[in-house]
């Protein structure tokens, strides 16, 4: 499984928009990037997957550049209730049958 | 529509004292994880299984046993617990064609 490194923490304020970036330089051609968003005391919720150019959906939109080293979660017009940790994951086929997480990125919204 | 649940929620065990926690599906998924969360880091990896009937080690299987007899249930054993493996633990379960696995609402076990 490809390793991935993001921002150990990020900061924001309401009504901005938020763009959390994760690093894979070792991403297999059969991997697609997958996004989940964990609130303290919850378990992680899925946000968004890709393979490559531009998703998007209700939630997020996923960016992931040719070469798909990388990939750019944003998150528009952030509210304090998307203060929370955003993991990066990166796995073969639509849904790798080892779900690995990384540390992850807190992003804290403040008013 | 039930999605993962997780039996019990809370637990305190002594050291060395055994247990088993429950992880049941409704969605008739093939793939169900183990996981477990220290404080304020991420969540590693314990046990999976990709079906009924089959288990494979995590990142981090040293004391710990899973089975998986029914494809609904997923459950997690420590034989003899330690200190060290106090922590909040969830299951998760997810198919191969959808990118999405659901999480269930986590275990939070305590061993003095």
């Amino acid at each position: 499984l490809a390793k991935t490194t993001q921002p150990i923490s990020m900061d924001s304020y309401e009504g901005q928009e938020v763009n959390i970036t994760c690093s894979h330089n070792n991403i297999a051609t059969n991997d697609y990037i997958t996004w989940y968003q964990q609130f303290p005391s919850q378990g992680p919720r899925f946000i968004i997957q890709g393979y490559k150019t531009k998703v998007t959906n209700e939630v997020a939109s996923l960016f992931i550049p040719a070469d798909r080293k990388s990939s750019t979660l944003s998150l528009p017009r952030v509210s304090l209730s998307d203060t929370a940790v955003y993991y990066c994951l990166v796995g073969d086929i639509p849904n790798t049958d080892k779900l690995i997480f990384g540390t992850g990125t807190r992003l804290q919204v403040f008013p | 529509n039930a999605g993962v649940t997780q039996t019990p929620k809370f637990r305190v065990l002594k050291t060395g004292q055994s247990m088993t926690l429950l992880c049941a599906q409704d969605m008739n998924h093939e793939y169900m994880y183990w996981y477990r969360q220290d404080p304020g880091m991420g969540l590693r990896l314990i046990h999976y299984s990709v079906g009924e009937g089959t288990t494979a080690k995590g990142e981090v299987p040293d004391g710990y046993n899973v089975s998986r007899l029914k494809k609904q249930n997923f459950l997690l054993g420590l034989e003899s617990a330690a200190p060290s493996q106090t922590s909040v633990y969830f299951c998760a379960s997810d198919r191969p064609t959808i990118p999405e696995a659901f999480f269930g609402q986590g275990t939070r076990l305590t061993v003095v």
